[in-house]
């Protein structure tokens, strides 16, 4: 699976928007983005997906560059409940896959009041 | 609706022992997997069931750990002789199916510590 880099780690405002980036130079075409986010002492949870569009759900948005090496979670009013790790994982789609995620280290994003 | 639940929350365990970990998944989700997350790390994949089969085992660490699924549902990771690297946090997801635009859900987690 393709690799992806994030900054160990992001500080925000509350009630500020957040840009967390994603870097995946060796992305295939099958490959769909991924972001997960853990909260302290809890399993990870599902923020977003795309695969070439931008994406907007209720929690976040997706920005996805033209050439697809990079995307961008958006936060678009981040609250002291955001404060978590973020992960940008790959999944591809070909025959055999298992669809296990591979979780690198993430991005640890602080909110402050 | 019920999500991923896991039992037990917590599990303390003498070196030696054997353990079991339970993950009982989302209704209706066809796969399910299990991870495991030591202290200050990221997650690591340990294997996934379609369905009661385990086509990918590739993500455990030795021949103690083994995982059964029964029923098309609940899910057991058991490790035998535990060790004290074995403590860390174990995760189930289950998720509709492998296809890579489907989200995971996961449990809160069994916290094993082998003393």
């Amino acid at each position: 699976d393709a690799k992806t880099t994030q900054p160990n780690s992001m500080e925000s405002n509350e009630e500020e928007p957040v840009h967390l980036p994603c870097n995946h130079s060796t992305i295939s075409g099958t490959d769909y983005i991924h972001w997960y986010r853990q909260l302290p002492s809890q399993g990870p949870e599902y923020v977003i997906h795309g695969l070439t569009s931008n994406v907007n759900n209720r929690m976040a948005s997706l920005a996805i560059a033209e050439d697809r090496k990079s995307s961008t979670l958006i936060l678009h009013r981040a609250t002291l409940r955001d404060a978590a790790v973020y992960y940008c994982i790959l999944r591809r789609t070909y025959s055999g896959n298992t669809g296990k995620l591979i979780f690198g280290q993430g991005t640890t994003l602080q909110v402050k009041p | 609706g019920a999500g991923v639940s896991q039992s037990p929350s917590n599990k303390v365990t003498e070196k030696g022992k054997d353990v079991e970990l339970r993950c009982d998944p989302i209704s209706g989700h066809t796969a399910l997997y299990w991870y495991r997350q030591r202290l200050g790390q990221g997650l690591e994949f340990l294997i996934y069931f379609q369905g009661n089969s385990a086509p990918d085992k590739s993500g455990l660490p030795s021949d103690r750990f083994s995982a059964e699924r029964t029923g098309e549902s609940v899910s057991t990771l058991t490790i035998q002789r535990t060790q004290q690297e074995d403590s860390a946090v174990y995760l189930c997801a289950s998720s509709w199916d492998f296809s890579s635009y489907n989200e995971q859900f996961f449990g809160p987690g069994t916290r094993l510590t082998v003393l």
